[in-house]
């Protein structure tokens, strides 16, 4: 199946530093890529739709200020988490839609922030 | 809007047996997607199986099987022959099959935890 990478894997900063994390579709293009968090023990909340070439649409209650998300080719998005906080310890993951017309989509493995 | 509602927080299933992960939905879209998804300690999330609407046939694959009742709108996941390497969080999904703003969004059920004893 497609591959999707994200850097870093594990990643743990002090409060009000900025963090990037990158999603990589390894093996196709991914026109559409989503973000996703996770908080231990519950479900995968959307966060935002990222779109090559145009601003990420954001979900209901998510900062767009906060959680900057780029889109800069087919292959790459990356979330900025500015101004960490502890309450934005989470999983973050990301996934990408396979092409135009694929139905599935493929996740990234996550990426687990701590904020001290 | 739509929902996925995943009833059983956890579930135990014997080495080799079957199980079954109910998984209900909610939608006001006249076409859409069902998916699985497992996801293991580690966090990543792997995709499973996937049911369109309007697929005549449950979708099968491997071990892993879909039993899609329409009319009910249920989308049961079924693994025969459960293995020690199964025990994993187990997440329903849908979407609705349409284009424009929001499509290909994914919502995602509450999760199962399966755990397979030897």
């Amino acid at each position: 199946g497609a591959v999707v990478s994200q850097h870093p894997s594990r990643v743990i900063c002090k409060s009000g530093t900025s963090v990037k994390i990158e999603c990589r579709s390894l093996d196709f293009q991914a026109t559409t890529m989503f973000w996703y968090r996770q908080f231990p023990k519950q479900s995968l909340m959307l966060m935002a739709t990222s779109n090559e070439g145009s601003k990420a649409t954001y979900e209901q209650g998510v900062e767009k200020d906060k959680f900057l998300i780029n889109h800069a080719s087919l292959t790459l998005s990356t979330l900025t988490v500015t101004s960490a906080h502890p309450e934005d310890s989470s999983f973050y993951i990301c996934s990408a839609r396979v092409g135009a017309g694929g139905e599935t989509q493929y996740f990234g493995p996550g990426t687990r922030l701590l904020v001290l | 809007a739509q929902k996925i509602t995943q009833t059983q927080p956890g579930m135990f299933v014997q080495e080799k047996e079957a199980v079954t992960l109910d998984c209900t939905y909610d939608t006001s879209d006249p076409s859409y997607g069902l998916f699985w998804y497992k996801q293991p300690s580690s966090g990543e999330m792997i995709f499973l199986i996937y049911q369109g609407s309007y697929d005549q046939q449950n979708a099968t694959e491997g071990r892993y099987s879909l039993n899609f009742q329409k009319a009910r709108k249920s989308a049961n996941l079924v693994i025969s022959a459960s293995q020690l390497g199964d025990s994993a969080m187990y997440f329903c999904a849908m979407r609705g099959l349409y284009s424009g703003a929001g499509s290909y969004q994914l919502t995602f059920g509450k999760g199962t935890k399966l755990s397979v004893i030897p």
